[in-house]
């Protein structure tokens, strides 16, 4: 079975540009939680997407948002970057209903804005 | 305080060593514990789910968790060399999403 797929693996943006990032979730998984890696601060939830819909969202500003297709994947954007917003970027996929609930991570896509 | 409070270590300890690894938190709301093992350059790697409190073992990894104090704890038994990387505990209120990590352990086994 394969498991979460994240392109691309690696971008290089420019301060003010904007990045789409995306996510495929492990098949017949409907929820993409999607978390910001930095040394720093460590891993911090940014939002979840199921079913299309945001469902939930951390504590990072309107700048971060997303989208979930019918299919599951979802896109993650982030306008007008900012030097900060160099990070490792994970999504997660979840079925979050029935017995089996845990949340599986990809490789991750490594942001650097310079 | 932080939600979730974790040594970062860094640990170091001979191979066949029994290695313990622990986080506190403070939200009484959470419900879902974990612990993920992220190596260089990848992704966290599930090794752990518990709900609520109690024990669970998985060959060498047995995760405990206190809700009354409040308290989880990754036990590793004879350790390996390929058992070095960050560990990182997480929890949430939610079953599969919203989870809160602690910022990590680093653990190095030497052979």
């Amino acid at each position: 079975k394969a498991g979460v797929t994240q392109t691309p693996r690696y971008l290089i943006k420019t301060r003010g540009q904007q990045v789409t990032l995306s996510c495929s979730p492990i098949s017949g998984h409907r929820s993409v939680s999607w978390y910001q890696q930095t040394p720093g601060q460590g891993l911090q939830f940014l939002f979840e997407y199921f079913s299309e819909t945001q469902r939930n969202k951390g504590n990072f500003p309107g700048r971060f948002s997303g989208r979930q297709f019918s299919n599951s994947r979802s896109e993650m954007n982030v306008s007008t970057l900012e030097l900060g917003d160099s990070a490792l970027y994970l999504c997660a996929s979840s079925t979050r209903t029935g017995g089996n609930t845990e949340a599986f991570f990809g490789q991750g896509t490594r942001l650097t804005v310079v | 305080q932080k939600e979730v409070e974790q040594d970062p270590g860094p640990l170091s300890v001979p191979e066949g060593a029994i290695v313990s690894l622990n986080c506190t938190y403070s939200n009484s709301a959470f419900q879902y514990f974990m612990w993920y093992r992220q190596y260089s350059r990848k992704g966290p790697e599930l090794l752990m789910y518990t709900y609520s409190s109690g024990n669970k073992e998985d060959g060498r990894f047995t995760a405990q968790v206190d809700k009354s104090s409040k308290y989880i704890s990754l036990f590793i038994r004879d350790s390996q060399p390929s058992d070095s990387a960050t560990y990182l505990c997480a929890m949430s209120e939610l079953a599969g999403t919203a989870l809160i990590f602690g910022k990590g352990t680093t653990l190095s086994v030497s052979s």
